[in-house]
């Protein structure tokens, strides 16, 4: 059974950091790998989106990473913004569950300006 | 529309009431997803549907939930006599979902606030 894990739980950084946001899963036999964005009160807005062939994705200032083997995924947010204040999760698609999408529990990011 | 979208976008209900969310999905989407996540908690996985039909009703969390789908289009999700515990945002998603391909993402619609009273 998969299990995603997300470290830290909340993270508090000061306007112009960069950091890392990690994500861990059991089940290395993935499709892809998925790194969305949720606002309070609002949906999900994916922001990267991993192939199991792939081992990394970059999107304006946000990067991800994928080392399927160990099992781990890391999101760098580079220059963080206030406007970065978010909830981060992961989302892992295996191959032994196709259709049911696991998430984990998300890292709260606040950016202080 | 461009997105996925969702109605209503908040439902308050008495206990025992049936209530019903609606999903719209993005045009061409085959696949579609129901999610709960209760407050201050991650996604809980509920239902997927390929077109119109539900091979994974497993995270239904009781008989008093079910969900269906018309014309590979708008889905439904009910719950029947609502308890307080049902209170969550109800997410729906969509992706393409033509065969198992890793590159199948997931669009989100902005999500039902339920509160069970």
């Amino acid at each position: 059974k998969q299990e995603v894990t997300q470290i830290p739980a909340a993270l508090s950084v000061p306007e112009g950091e960069n950091l890392v946001l990690n994500c861990s899963f059991t089940d290395s036999a993935i499709y892809n790998l998925q790194w969305f964005r949720q606002d309070p009160g609002k949906g999900l807005t994916s922001l990267l989106l991993i192939q199991s062939s792939q081992r990394e994705q970059t999107s304006g200032r946000l990067n991800a990473s994928l080392d399927k083997s160990s099992g781990r995924s890391t999101l760098y947010i580079a220059a963080s913004q206030p406007g970065d204040s978010a909830t981060y999760l992961c989302a892992v698609r295996s191959e032994t569950s196709y259709d049911k999408v696991i998430f984990g529990p998300g890292t709260s990011l606040s950016v202080i300006p | 529309g461009a997105g996925v979208s969702q109605s209503p976008s908040n439902k308050v209900t008495e206990k025992g009431k049936d209530v019903e969310l609606r999903c719209d999905p993005i045009s061409g989407h085959t696949a579609l997803y129901w999610y709960r996540q209760r407050l201050g908690q991650g996604l809980e996985f509920l239902i997927y549907f390929q077109g119109n039909s539900a091979p994974d009703k497993s995270g239904l969390p009781s008989d008093r939930f079910s969900a269906e789908r018309t014309g590979g289009s708008v889905s439904t999700l009910t719950i029947q006599r609502t308890q307080q515990e049902d209170s969550a945002v109800y997410l729906c998603a969509s992706s393409l979902g033509q065969g198992r391909l890793s590159t199948d993402t997931q669009y989100f619609g902005p999500g039902t606030r339920l509160t069970v009273l």
